[in-house]
């Protein structure tokens, strides 16, 4: 079968560091994406990762490693728009995007 | 200048009816979805649809109807509609159906009675 496991739940507060792990199995792999989405909102996209290693953007990270089937999203200088659900998928052999159960993210002053 | 837009954004409506949703997209793009998100908030694509080809059509009770008049648009279509429908249905689109980024409507928010 094809999961991803991420936790349900994360606290932090603003101007702290948070990662959000996302392990990973499925039938193909070609890729890790991160989404946000807040309440009532779209998911909107936040990175990609289909090499091992390190992605940048801005105050937002994303990690990769193949072997381990493991990723993860770190998020730096929290702030209170950043309290939103995350989402890691995995692109899997049919194309198809797989998506976790989400994290849900509260960041508190 | 609303990149992916459905219609409507909620529905409330009987058991037994049928109803549609509508997607379009002004991003030229050649790939569309449907997903559907549940009250867990697990999101789970449904159908997917390439140059107005059916590409992808996961397990979903074939009283769900997708239909692809264009590659801009992408309607939902659900008959017999029943109280585990109740969901919110996003629609999606790519460049291709092998871009790593997929851009989501705003979603329309069903409740079945």
């Amino acid at each position: 079968g094809q999961s991803l496991e991420q936790p349900s739940e994360v606290t932090a507060v603003e101007g702290a560091i948070v990662q959000i792990n996302c392990t990973y199995q499925t039938s193909g792999f070609y890729g890790l994406s991160w989404y946000q989405q807040h309440d009532g909102g779209a998911p909107t996209f936040l990175s990609y990762n289909a090499l091992d290693g390190l992605e940048e953007t801005g105050r937002f990270s994303s990690f990769l490693s193949r072997s381990d089937s493991y990723g993860y999203l770190l998020l730096q200088e929290l702030q209170m728009k950043d309290s939103a659900s995350y989402f890691c998928a995995v692109r899997d052999s049919s194309y198809k995007l797989i998506f976790g159960s989400g994290t849900r993210l509260l960041v508190r002053p | 200048d609303t990149a992916v837009s459905q219609t409507p954004k909620y529905l409330v409506t009987q058991m037994g009816n049928d109803k549609s949703i509508k997607c379009e997209q002004n991003l030229g793009h050649d790939t569309m979805y449907w997903y559907k998100q549940d009250s867990k908030k697990f999101l789970k694509i449904m159908f997917s649809y390439n140059n107005k080809e059916l590409i992808i059509n996961e397990t979903v009770p074939n009283r769900f109807s997708p239909k692809s008049p264009d590659k801009a648009h992408l309607n939902l279509h659900i008959n017999s509609l029943e109280l585990g429908d109740s969901a919110v249905y996003f629609c999606a689109s790519s460049p291709s159906s092998w871009a790593e980024t997929q851009y989501f409507g705003p979603g329309t928010r069903l409740l079945v009675l």
